[in-house]
Formats: C-alpha cells, structure tokens, sequence
C-alpha cells in the first residue's frame, strides 16, 4: 500500500494560515474517520496533534485544526509562528486492520 | 503516566535478525483496545509503520514486510518485541514503539510515543 499523499513543503508568512494536504484513498482517508497528524521535531519522536480527524488532543494550541473531504484529510496551522516550523504527517486506519503515514510537509515560516 | 521505551542493538549486519523490546508503563496491554505498535523512519525520511499487537493478541503487519516481520508481547513484562529477518541498510532507522487506545473517544492514533531507538546496518 502506498503512503498517502502530503505536498513536501509549505511555507507561510508569521500570523498566516497555512494548510497540509493529505490524500488517501476509499480504502483508508476516505473510508473512516481516523485520520490524525504529528508534529515531528529534528531527532525527536513525533507528537500527536489532532486524532479522528477533527480532535484536538489537551494541550495542543487551538491554532492546529483538522478537516476531511472525500479521500483528502487537511490540517490548518493558523496565526503561524516561528515555532511552527518543522515536519508534519498524516497517518490513517485502512480496511487491512492496518496504518500508513504520508510522505511527511517540512513546513517553513518565512 | 504512560512511557514507551525501546532497546536493543544500535548496530546489526546485513542478514543478521533484528530484535527490539519495547517496555511500557503506565497502561496494561491486555485492556480493551490498547495496542502496542512499532513505527520506523530512514534518516531525513518518512515514518513508517511497521506492525502492532492488539490486547487480544491480534497481530498485524505492513504488507510490504510481512514476510519479515514477527511481534509478540509479554504482559506480564509490560514488554512487545519485534524481530525483523534478513536486515539490509536500507533498514538503518529509528526505531519507534508507540501506543494506540481504541476507546469511544479515541481512534487509531499513536500516543504517545517512545523515544526511539537507532539501528544502523552495516558491515
């Protein structure tokens, strides 16, 4: 199975929003709701930012969002602040009982 | 508090078999809907998912490396071990173990996370 889908950089000026792609197929983004993203700093372990798509686990600043379309997952960054800038992933349940990640979106403030 | 912790070798060479433990705290794996998964990123790569093993002892595994693949757990260590066969460099990695809760206001998410381990294949 292939990995889903993400733009591998996205970039945004300090107090925009910026929005990451993710896309998948019927077999998994499409066909459920769990769909969640990390924030992965440079040698540390990714950390959890919005799970079932839209939730936002305590702790992480309302600034990060969550939505889907169709076979397509986003997460909104608004207010972007120089702390933002790092990799981002998606990852979703399939119908094998199984997970896949995407590609990864290094995300520059510029 | 919930921790995830990985070990073993930092290096291995090429055909050798791989094995990791991950050692938890803080949540049993035989409660309904946790499960232990394991997660790999090349370096400057992509995450990767491996396997997992669910509180029922269902066992699940990449379609791509499920031929090399074996995870088990011990719940009474508090431990999950994964072993991959026939290494190669292109399995040099961090290594991660991450926790899943399958509950009515959880999905399919990995938190948190462990540290992770680094295995490098070389000869």
């Amino acid at each position: 199975q292939s990995a889903l889908t993400q733009p591998a950089s996205v970039s945004g000026s300090p107090g925009q929003s910026i929005t990451i792609s993710c896309t998948g197929t019927s077999s998994d983004v499409g066909g459920y709701n769990y769909v969640s993203w990390y924030q992965q700093y440079p040698g540390k372990a990714p950390k959890l930012l919005i799970y079932d798509v839209t939730k936002r686990p305590s702790g992480v600043s309302n600034r990060f969002s969550g939505s889907k379309s169709g076979n397509t997952a986003s997460l909104t960054i608004s207010g972007l602040q120089a702390e933002d800038e790092t990799d981002y992933y998606c990852s979703s349940y399939t119908d094998s009982s199984t997970l896949i990640f995407g590609g990864g979106t290094k995300v520059t403030v510029l | 508090q919930v921790t995830l912790r990985e070990s073993g070798p930092a290096l291995v060479k090429p055909t050798q078999t791989l094995t990791l433990t991950c050692t938890f705290s803080g949540f049993s794996l035989s409660t309904l809907g946790v499960s232990v998964n394991w997660v790999r990123q090349p370096p400057g790569k992509a995450l990767e998912w491996l396997a997992r093993i669910d509180w029922d002892d269902d066992e699940y595994y990449s379609t791509s490396l499920r031929t090399r693949l074996t995870i088990s757990k011990d719940t009474s260590k508090n431990q999950v071990v994964l072993t991959m066969t026939n290494m190669d460099p292109v399995d040099t990695a961090t290594y991660y173990c991450a926790r899943i809760l399958l509950d009515g206001d959880h999905g399919f998410q990995f938190d948190p996370w462990g540290q992770g381990t680094l295995v490098t294949v070389s000869s």
